[in-house]
């Protein structure tokens, strides 16, 4: 069966400092990718999507970047931290094709920066 | 991108009640999706309904679709404290392969 591992669950982070969150996907091949942020009490913002290996789509422009260097791994990245970047990130994969499939979510990473 | 709207924004009522929530969104769409998510988990998938189905039923679930009004409904029926959570639902966004959420619906259910 398929399952998708995220962490950290939660993350303190001082403003300035570098951010990496990694999540991957088993049991399946080629899914595609996203990275979602939540503000508190919000719905979902997409941050990245990926069809592919090096294959990113950026949906804003963020002080993040995201990068997919193996089939099965995504990870959401920063240089410096702001304080606006806090939030809920959530990873989550789908079978890749039309749409008509739906998400499996990772668990989410809390990360406050303070 | 086109986003639904979910209405109420929040919603409580007693155990064994039904609840009822609605979306609304703005372009036509082939599928529509509704998710749960538990205070501070991930999102976990419920329902998809398509563009050519007017109702589907999963266990205590049940949610329509009417494209000509561009809604959809999710019913929960007989509900149970367990139920509390936000509920959201997802329309297809634009690289066509990604969903773009609602605000959510966040429910209460009281014992």
């Amino acid at each position: 069966s398929q399952t998708i591992h995220q962490w950290p669950a939660t993350l303190v982070q001082p403003v300035g400092s570098p951010l990496s969150l990694e999540c991957t996907v088993e049991g399946t091949s080629n899914p595609n990718l996203y990275w979602y942020r939540q503000a508190a009490g919000r719905g979902l913002q997409l941050l990245f999507y990926s069809v592919g290996i090096g294959q990113i789509s950026s949906e804003v422009p963020q002080n993040l970047s995201a990068s997919r260097p193996q089939d099965r791994q995504f990870i959401l990245s920063s240089k410096k931290l702001l304080l606006s970047d806090s939030g809920f990130y959530l990873c989550a994969w789908s079978v890749p094709g039309t749409g008509n499939y739906g998400y499996t979510f990772g668990s989410g990473t809390r990360l406050t920066v303070v | 991108s086109q986003q639904g709207e979910e209405d109420p924004q929040a919603l409580s009522i007693q155990e064994g009640e039904n609840a009822t929530m609605n979306c609304s969104y703005k372009t036509s769409i082939n599928n529509l999706q509704w998710y749960r998510q538990n205070s501070g988990r991930g999102l976990v998938h419920l329902i998809l309904i398509r563009s050519n189905e007017r109702e589907k039923h999963s266990g205590r679930l049940r949610v329509t679709l009417d494209t000509s009004k561009k809604s959809s409904s999710l019913l929960i029926t007989a509900s149970r404290a367990a139920d509390t959570a936000s509920y959201f639902c997802a329309t297809p966004g634009n690289y066509g392969q990604n969903f773009v959420f609602g605000p959510g619906t966040r429910l209460s259910v009281l014992p």
